[in-house]
């Protein structure tokens, strides 16, 4: 079984420029989760998704964050503009619905790095 | 809010020696436990969990048990390997409505076995 698939797996643009992350679930896997992890933290949930409706967005910054889950399967995390602070690594996870209990499967992450 | 303290690394230890990386926590509803791995390069994976008080969650050498008088979640192995080295996060979920609620990470501890 394929694991949780991110891409890019690394990315480097300047300050004020757009970048857009793509996440690829388990198949079968309703709950998507997006997290930031910065250099020597716990990851941090952005949003959380059942199916293709964003069910958690609070910690979202949403003046230049947007996300998006067509159709239930695959998303796509976006930044734009880009700051300096954006530094970190963006982490993709999946569950079943039933992931309170058998946890949550992780991608490698897309480093990215501002500058 | 829900929170997750760890003990503060680096841990330095000499193979074979015993571990101990302390966590507690604090929630708002009755929470399940992971303990999640992060080897050098690599993305987080799940090491064991924990749904319900009293449980013990092992995989692989580690052991973890859910002591809700303490609201703790401990994580030991009797004798550590140098393949051992990387940085462990404890975390919490708290199930909402009838989905999988996300991840709160504590800050991670980073392990360090020398032969």
């Amino acid at each position: 079984e394929a694991g949780v698939v991110q891409s890019p797996r690394y990315k480097i643009i300047e300050k004020k420029q757009p970048v857009a992350f793509w996440c690829n679930p388990i198949s079968g896997h309703n709950t998507l989760y997006w997290y930031r992890q910065n250099l020597g933290q716990g990851p941090e949930l952005l949003i959380r998704y059942e199916n293709e409706e964003a069910v958690d967005d609070s910690q979202l910054p949403k003046d230049r964050f947007s996300a998006e889950r067509l159709k239930g399967v695959d998303s796509t995390l976006k930044i734009q503009p880009a700051e300096l602070g954006d530094s970190a690594v963006y982490l993709c996870a999946s569950s079943p619905r039933t992931g309170f209990n058998y946890g949550y499967t992780f991608g490698s992450g897309t480093r990215l790095t501002v500058v | 809010g829900d929170s997750v303290t760890q003990m503060e690394g680096p841990v330095t230890l000499s193979e074979e020696a015993f571990l101990t990386i302390n966590c507690t926590y604090t929630a708002t509803g009755y929470p399940s436990l992971f303990w999640y791995v992060q080897y050098p390069g690599e993305g987080l994976q799940l090491l064991l969990k924990a749904t319900k008080a009293d449980d013990k969650g092992s995989n692989k050498g580690f052991e973890a048990t859910y002591r809700k008088e303490t609201t703790s979640f401990h994580l030991e192995k009797g004798s550590v390997q140098v393949s051992d080295s990387a940085v462990y996060f404890c975390a919490l979920s708290v199930k909402t409505g009838g989905g999988a609620d996300g991840l709160t990470f504590g800050k991670g501890t980073h392990l360090i076995i020398q032969p």
